[in-house]
This record gives C-alpha cells, sequence and structure tokens, in this order.
C-alpha cells in the first residue's frame, strides 16, 4: 500500500512570497490532516477535512493560510504571504473515517522562509 | 485545557540500560493514548496506542489515569531505539486530531 506522498520535499522562500504544498493522502482514506511542526516542538494540527468537508480550522491563521480538499482527494495547503515564523515542516497526515484513530504521515515538506 | 507534557527534550542511555521516556497528559474526558516516533530521515510513524496493550519493539506503556502519565518504557534499550518520541492524545469527539507533546529525543550509546 503506497503512503501518503507530499511535495515538494523542500522549500526556500523570501517573506511576503506566497507558496504551496501538495498532499495525495492514502487511497480511501476520508480523513486528512494538516499540521504544522516548528523546530524542537510536535505537531501542531492546521486544519482537518473530511472527504471534501473541513471539520476542524480553528489554529489555522485564515489571514493568510488557506487550505482545500476539493474533490475530496488531494489537498493542497497555501500560504500567502509568508512570514519569517512560517519556517516550519508542513506534515499532512489521513486516517480512515469510522476506522482507529491512527494516523499515517507523509514525509513532510520543509519551509524555510528567508 | 488539553496539553501533553514531555519534561525531557533528550535522553542519554547506554545500550541495555532501561529506558522510560515520561508523558504527562491534561485532559477532561477519557483520550486515547498514542506514542509517535521519528527514526532519522523517516517519516512519523505509530509506535503503540494504550488501547491495543501490546508490546511493540520491545517498548510497552501503561496508561495512568490518577497520574494523568502514559510512560514509555523498554527494559533493555538498543542502538536501533535510537530517535525522536512524541506522546499524543486524541479525545472521542475530536476527529482523530491530535494534540502532541514537544517530544524526547532517545540517544542509545554502544
Amino acid at each position: 500500500e503506497a503512503g501518503v506522498a507530499q511535495s515538494p520535499r523542500y522549500k526556500i522562500i523570501e517573506k511576503r512570497q506566497s507558496v504551496a504544498f501538495w498532499c495525495n493522502p492514502i487511497s480511501g482514506h476520508a480523513t486528512l490532516y494538516w499540521y504544522q511542526q516548528i523546530l524542537g516542538q510536535g505537531p501542531k494540527l492546521l486544519i482537518q477535512f473530511q472527504n471534501n468537508g473541513v471539520v476542524d480550522d480553528s489554529q489555522l491563521p485564515k489571514d493568510r493560510f488557506s487550505a482545500e480538499r476539493l474533490k475530496g482527494v488531494d489537498s493542497t495547503l497555501k500560504i500567502q504571504p509568508a512570514k519569517l515564523e512560517d519556517s516550519a515542516v508542513y506534515l499532512c497526515a489521513s486516517r480512515l473515517a469510522g476506522g482507529d484513530n491512527e494516523q499515517f504521515f507523509g514525509p513532510g515538506t520543509r519551509l524555510t522562509v528567508l | 485545557a488539553q496539553r501533553v507534557t514531555q519534561p525531557e527534550k533528550l535522553l542519554s542511555v547506554f545500550k541495555g540500560a532501561p529506558v522510560e521516556l515520561k508523558c504527562n497528559y491534561s485532559y477532561s474526558g477519557s483520550p486515547e493514548l498514542f506514542w509517535y516516533v521519528q527514526y532519522s530521515r523517516q517519516r512519523l510513524q505509530l509506535l503503540l496506542r494504550h488501547i491495543s496493550r501490546e508490546s511493540i519493539k520491545g517498548f510497552t506503556a501503561d496508561l495512568n489515569k490518577g497520574e494523568t502519565s502514559f510512560h514509555l518504557k523498554k527494559p533493555f534499550a538498543q542502538e536501533e531505539d535510537s530517535a525522536m518520541y512524541y506522546c499524543a492524545l486524541t479525545g472521542g469527539n475530536q476527529g482523530g486530531k491530535l494534540i502532541f507533546g514537544q517530544g524526547t529525543e532517545l540517544s542509545v550509546k554502544p
């Protein structure tokens, strides 16, 4: 079974630029999560999707972050404009809806904002 | 407030020594507790969860509701156990959303 795929793996941008990350979850996984992991900290949830609907985006900085999962499969997370404090690893995870609570993580995208 | 605390950023032991990674949590209700592990250059993966009550790679963790703790233990550490370990919880009505601790780096020296 293929795991969660993410691209790009690394991205370096300057502040005020925009950036987008892509995630392809495990086939059949209806629930998709985006986490932000700042260096030295544990992952923190940004947004959770169930199919193409948002379940929880309470910790998403909506003035600059947006995410979508239009067809209920792939998802894109965008930052516009980026700030220095957005430097982090962005992790995508997926889970079978209705199954146990195990989440499967992608390799992450490491973002550096200069 | 919902919170997971891992008091040690780094734990260094010698091969064959016992190891205990501490995890305390704050949650109003009955959470499900997990340990996730990230080996060097690999993705984050589930190590074990409290509801399965199983031993994985020699590791065990017991949920202590009275002390709100879920410490990870292994009687004899191996060099291949060196990794980042994250304790996490989810609540019954949270759609599986995980709240993570800040992680403990385990270093097992030969």
